[in-house]
């Protein structure tokens, strides 16, 4: 597997608060990306990144901001959680972004807002 | 936006029949890939297919790109219990950078 962490893994936090998921990849690849998957839509990309400070809107991005300061680390931030954020988060990297370059996804992070 | 659909959505196989997973983009594609993911896992690459009408086998998967590029599917000859997982399709259109997945097939499994 490649080297994709994040965290935490797990996390129950209320409606309205603030939370940060962070991946973090030992791969040196140029681009990040964090999905969300939910039953019946597969995944859908909320932002990605394509080098530090370098970021772009998904299909989803409504709610969540991201930030890359560096190459190794992409942060996923919901400024103010809601119900319907609950799902599964997938960070994933790819070395060049390029048609047919292959991604390599982290563990997951299970988002529960109550 | 570009759709990319599965189907079915689930479906549940006794071990050693086949198993066929069908997946439709609304727009053509540049190139398809497959993907696993495991239950409680994440998604881990399979294959890519990138010609029309292009078909490649890994053992007793079969992977079909059709001919107009907007089609694929995955086939699973003998299904075993180690197959057990979802199965997703993804495509980049014109754009690099972003893969479109599809909704996914989860395929289970029983002796």
């Amino acid at each position: 597997d490649a080297g994709i962490t994040q965290s935490p893994r797990h996390k129950v936090t209320e409606t309205g608060t603030p939370v940060t998921l962070r991946c973090h990849q030992t791969e040196n690849h140029r681009y990040m990306y964090w999905y969300r998957q939910d039953p019946g839509h597969g995944l859908r990309l909320i932002h990605y990144s394509y080098g530090v400070k370098d970021t772009d809107k998904g299909e989803v991005s409504d709610g969540y901001s991201v930030s890359r300061s560096k190459t190794e680390d992409f942060l996923l931030t919901l400024e103010s959680a809601t119900s319907s954020q609950t799902s599964v988060y997938f960070c994933a990297i790819s070395g060049t972004g390029a048609l047919g370059d292959t991604q390599y996804f982290g563990p997951g992070t299970r988002l529960t807002v109550l | 936006g570009q759709q990319v659909m599965q189907i079915p959505q689930y479906q549940h196989v006794q071990e050693g029949e086949d198993f066929t997973t069908y997946c439709n983009s609304s727009t053509t594609l540049s190139n398809i890939q497959w993907y696993k993911q495991r239950p409680g896992g994440h998604p881990v690459f399979l294959i890519q297919l990138v010609k029309s009408g292009e078909v490649k086998k890994q053992k007793r998967l079969t992977f079909q790109f059709g001919e107009a590029k907007k089609n694929s599917s995955l086939h699973i000859t003998a299904t075993q219990t180690t197959d057990v997982g979802t199965y997703f399709c993804a495509g980049y259109t014109g754009t690099a950078s972003k893969l479109t997945f599809g909704t996914g097939t989860r395929l289970q499994v029983t002796l």
